[in-house]
Parts: structure tokens; sequence; C-alpha cells
């Protein structure tokens, strides 16, 4: 079974930049998280999926991010402006149930 | 405000010794902890879980303690292997299946051969 593919690995952009990042999930799971993990700290939910439809986005600061998921199957997230403490690696998880299974992460420096 | 805290940032062993990573929970409502494993680089793996009906859970050299009352639970690794060296992660949410995890900021572990 593959993982959760992210892409792409890193990105480097300067301050009031845009990005968007992309996640396919693994295939048959119908939730799917976006986390935000800053140096040193456990990753921290900015918004969750299932299927298409948004279960919770009270963390995602919605100013300048904004994410969405095509068909209930891949999803993307995108900052704009990006900010130099959006800093961080982001992870996209997938779960059909109880355990989410994570994707390698997005590393974005933001300068 | 730290709902789930891991106080140790970092902790060593010497391989073949048992490894006992902490974590405390402030929230009575969570009652479903999981422990991943994050090598760098990589996105956290799924290591352990356990329901707050359950005070222990094994599988294989990995062993989950719960003290509900305490609010606090342990990952015993016996023994430890240098492959073990990773950050791990306790985590926890309030409901089983389908809800957002709330993590630690994690624990360093090295094993040295």
């Amino acid at each position: 079974e593959a993982g959760v593919a992210q892409s792409p690995r890193y990105k480097i952009i300067e301050k009031r930049q845009s990005v968007a990042f992309w996640c396919n999930p693994i295939s048959g799971h119908a939730t799917l998280y976006w986390y935000q993990q800053i140096l040193g700290q456990g990753p921290k939910l900015l918004i969750q999926f299932q299927n298409n439809g948004v279960v919770d986005d009270s963390q995602l600061p919605k100013d300048r991010f904004s994410a969405e998921r095509l068909k209930g199957v891949d999803s993307t997230l995108k900052i704009q402006p990006a900010k130099l403490e959006d800093s961080a690696v982001y992870l996209c998880a997938s779960s059909r149930h109880y355990e989410q299974y994570f994707g390698p992460g997005t590393r974005l420096t933001v300068t | 405000d730290q709902q789930v805290k891991q106080n140790s940032p970092s902790l060593s062993v010497q391989e073949g010794r048992i490894s006992i990573l902490n974590c405390d929970y402030t929230n009575s409502m969570f009652d479903y902890f999981l422990w991943y494993k994050k090598y760098p680089a990589e996105g956290p793996t799924f290591l352990i879980s356990i329901s707050s009906i359950k005070d222990k859970n094994e599988d294989g050299r990995f062993t989950v303690f719960l003290n509900k009352s305490a609010k606090h639970l342990s990952l015993h690794i016996v023994p430890s292997q240098p492959g073990d060296s990773a950050v791990y992660f306790c985590a926890a949410s309030e409901f089983t299946g389908n809800t957002p995890l709330v993590f630690g900021k994690g624990t360093r572990l090295s094993v040295i051969a």
C-alpha cells in the first residue's frame, strides 16, 4: 500500500510571496489532515477534511492560509502572503479509522 | 496552553537497557493516546496506541502504560536498540476515530551502542 505523498519536499520563498503544497492521501482514506510543525514543537492541526468537506479549520489562519480537497482525494494547502513565522514543516496525514498516517512533509523556509 | 506535555526533551539509554518515555496531559476529555516515532526528514510513524478503557498495551518490544487518575502515560522500549534512536511524540484525542491529534513537543531518544 502506497503511503501519503507530499510535494514539494522543500521550498524556500521570500516573505510576502505565495506558496502551495500538495498531498495525495492513502487510497480509501476519507479523512485528511494538514498539520504545521514548527522547529522544536509537536505538529499542530491546521485543517481536517472528511471526504471533500471541512470538519475543523478553527486553527487555520484564514487571512493567509487556504486549503481545498479536490473530489475527496488530493488536497492543496496555500499560503498567501507568507510571513517569516510560517517557516515550518507542513505535514499531511490521512486516516480510515483510528491511526493517522503521515507523509514526509514539506519544509518551508521564508526569508 | 500545552494540553500534552513531554517534559524531557532528550533521553540517552544504553543498548539493551529499558527506555522509558513519559507524557502528561491536562484535558480529561482525552480518551485515546498514541505514540509516534520520527526520523529526520521523514513524517511521524505510528508506533502504538491505547484507549482509556485500558491501562496497558503491548506490541513486541513496545509497551504503553496509562494512568488515568494521574493523567500520565509512558512508553517502555525493552530492549532498546540503536535503530530506536529518533524523536518520540505523544499524542492524544478526545474520541477514537478520525479526530485531530494533540501532540506533545517530543522526546529525542538516543540509544548508545
